[in-house]
């Protein structure tokens, strides 16, 4: 019984390149969140998720970013043209179901993106 | 906009010492608040989810109350231990919006053998 998968774990790219980030959420889970933590930082809500829905995006940069959970597969976290500022630890989250106040939220590992 | 701030940003404490970590959160309409524990470098470990019907959880030497109406949480360990040494952070799911988890800064704790 995996917990949420998130890879790669260490990611570098140079600026301007492409980065795509995957997580695999708990089986059977159909809600995933991605949060972005800067150096010395708290979490920062970016994207909210269901299976083939963006439900709430309000924490994602309008430019260069985008996320898609599709029906089969790993949720993708996609930056385009990537800049030094970008350089972060990306954490995925996955819930079974969202309204209950029983869900539990279940983390990954996160990426380490590092932008050069 | 729900805001969620903890207090003490840091704390260093001898082993053995009993301690508290603050939590508030500016909105009481949450589904629930769960702590959670960061090693450096690593990912979140789940540490205790307290109901918005509950008022405290408890887990070995954690335990964690919730008090709705004044936005406040907190978490207690017990007979600390240099290996509790790690960032402890709080979340709330917020049941006004689109119930996506917002974070507390963290506390950074150091504890001394």
């Amino acid at each position: 019984n995996a917990g949420v998968m998130q890879n790669p774990r260490h990611l570098v790219r140079r600026r301007g390149q492409e980065a795509r980030l995957r997580c695999s959420p708990v089986k059977g889970h159909s809600h995933v969140y991605w949060y972005r933590q800067l150096p010395e930082e708290g979490l920062k809500f970016m994207v909210y998720l269901q299976k083939e829905n963006i439900i709430d995006e309000s924490g994602m940069p309008k430019e260069r970013f985008s996320a898609e959970f599709p029906k089969e597969g790993p949720s993708i976290l996609r930056i385009q043209q990537v800049v030094r500022g970008d350089s972060a630890a990306y954490f995925c989250a996955s819930s079974l179901k969202t309204v209950q106040e029983n869900t539990e939220a279940f983390f990954g590992q996160g990426t380490r993106l590092t932008v050069v | 906009k729900q805001e969620v701030t903890q207090i003490p940003a840091a704390l260093s404490v001898p082993e053995g010492e009993n301690l508290v970590l603050n939590c508030s959160f500016t909105d009481s309409a949450i589904y629930n608040l769960q702590w959670f524990r960061q090693d450096p470098g690593k990912g979140l470990t789940s540490l205790l989810l307290i109901q918005s019907s509950q008022r405290e959880q408890t887990s070995g030497r954690l335990n964690a109350s919730l008090d709705k109406s004044s936005g406040r949480s907190t978490l207690y360990i017990a007979a600390s231990q240099p290996g509790d040494s790690a960032t402890y952070l709080c979340a709330v799911k917020d049941s006004s919006g689109t119930y996506k988890y917002i974070f507390g800064t963290g506390t950074r704790l150091k504890v001394l053998a």
